[in-house]
């Protein structure tokens, strides 16, 4: 089974430091990893996907199949950034989703 | 376009009592997910749906939960009985099709059992 490592619970940074949120997987037989956001009082959302490899609200996030990881960064964070980020890689036949645990990020003015 | 529905919000029920939530997708996904999130944890998915038929419910306690998705459309999720440990709020999800899209999140219903 998928396992996903997201080591931070929290993380604070102060605005317009960088930002990186790290999510370590098991295996993966696809591209398509997928990091999620959960802003406040408002639903789960696709933040960004691996395979389409833009850029969305200045996050990107670098896949390394070497050392199984799919970190989140951004250059320059923005108190809006404040969050709950899931890392989500895929697994099984129909490529079901594994969230991590989450990393609650807080953007400090 | 309308998000995914979800009811009801919130919901109390003593443990060994019955319980069901609803689910209304995005009108034209085909596949539909529950997820159970704990206080603290990431979803965990529970079933998935294509159109009627489940793709994977390995996850899902078949003991004492059981989940439907008649006409392919809305689908229904149900506890019986429940336990302490159910306690969580419950997220359904839909995509367009399966692999590789990006599923949309209901509201979630939250969970509590005494």
């Amino acid at each position: 089974a998928q396992r996903v490592t997201q080591p931070e619970k929290l993380l604070s940074v102060f605005k317009g430091a960088p930002v990186e949120l790290k999510c370590n997987y098991s295996y993966s037989g696809s591209p398509e990893l997928f990091w999620y956001v959960q802003y406040s009082r408002q639903r789960l959302q696709l933040l960004l996907r691996h395979i389409s490899r833009e850029s969305i609200k200045g996050f990107t996030a670098d896949l390394n199949k070497g050392e199984t990881s799919f970190h989140l960064k951004k250059p320059f964070a923005q108190e809006e950034d404040s969050a709950m980020y899931y890392c989500a890689p895929p697994s099984g036949s129909a490529r079901q989703l594994t969230f991590g645990s989450g990393t609650q990020l807080t953007v400090l003015p | 376009e309308a998000g995914v529905a979800q009811s009801p919000r919130y919901k109390i029920i003593e443990k060994r009592q019955s319980v069901a939530f609803w689910c209304n997708p995005i009108s034209g996904h085909a596949t539909l997910y529950w997820y159970q999130q704990i206080l603290g944890q990431g979803p965990k998915l529970l079933i998935q749906f294509q159109n009627n038929g489940v793709v994977d419910d390995s996850q899902l306690p078949k003991d004492r939960f059981s989940a439907e998705r008649l006409k392919g459309v809305d689908s229904t999720l149900k506890i019986q009985p429940a336990k302490l440990e159910d306690s969580a709020v419950y997220l359904c999800a839909s995509s367009l099709n399966v692999a590789g899209d990006e599923q949309y999140f209901g509201p979630g219903t939250r969970l509590t059992v005494t």
